[in-house]
């Protein structure tokens, strides 16, 4: 079936650095890749969407400068977070949709600790 | 906008309990509806989803669901939990037409007890 990469799975990183996130779609071309976070204990908080060779549309409250979006083909999207800070610390996970429309796809998340 | 209601936050349940868990969404339109679980230190995963046709939708593990749209809702059920079926539990929908994200349950806390 379908599968979408997501790597890494944990990163620990200090205070001020810049940690990137990637996600592939492995056997499917993904036209529209989403990125969520997860706080402890709470739900899925859709931080935007990510279209292939275009802007990503961030939600409300998202910072855009600070999350940088690059879904430069079909098959990779990248998620940066830039000059993290321990209230970045959360797990953040992405989701494929196949070029069809309704299939959608998880990677398995990254757990990111920031020192 | 979508959103997505799932009444109970944490459920407690004996081995071999019979299990459902509400979800109810609110949107205008026709949907796509998920359940989604998420094991202890583990990624979500797709449990059963709904896109048309038969209501009563079955997924992996023994689940199913029902979709019934006048009530707008679609509760998760199972007839017999077992200790493996401790995890989070997140029901999700987006809407039928366009490209539009999930927008999910902030999810029911399942844990059996032997």
């Amino acid at each position: 079936g379908a599968v979408v990469s997501q790597h890494p799975s944990r990163v620990i990183c200090k205070s001020g650095t810049s940690v990137k996130i990637e996600c592939r779609s492995l056997d499917f071309q993904a036209t529209t890749m989403f990125w969520y976070r997860q706080f402890p204990k709470q739900s899925l908080m859709l931080m935007a969407t990510s279209n292939e060779g275009s802007k990503a549309t961030y939600e409300q409250g998202v910072e855009k400068d600070k999350f940088l979006i690059n879904h430069a083909s079909l098959t990779l999207s990248t998620l940066t977070v830039t000059s993290a800070h321990p209230e970045d610390s959360s797990f953040y996970i992405c989701s494929a949709r196949s070029q069809g429309g309704e299939k959608l796809f998880f990677g398995s998340g990254t757990q990111l600790s920031v020192l | 906008a979508q959103s997505v209601s799932q009444h109970n936050h944490h459920v407690i349940l004996s081995e071999a309990a019979s299990l459902e868990l509400g979800c109810n969404y609110s949107y205008g339109g026709t949907v796509n509806l998920f359940w989604y679980v998420q094991y202890p230190g583990q990624h979500l995963q797709l449990l059963l989803k709904y896109f048309s046709g038969d209501p009563l939708v079955k997924g992996i593990k023994g689940f199913e669901a029902e979709f019934i749209k006048s009530k707008f809702s679609f509760n998760l059920r199972k007839p017999s939990v077992q200790w493996s079926d401790t995890a989070e539990y997140f029901c999700a929908v987006n809407a039928r037409s366009g490209n539009t994200p999930l927008v999910f349950g902030k999810g029911t806390r399942l844990s059996v007890i032997a």
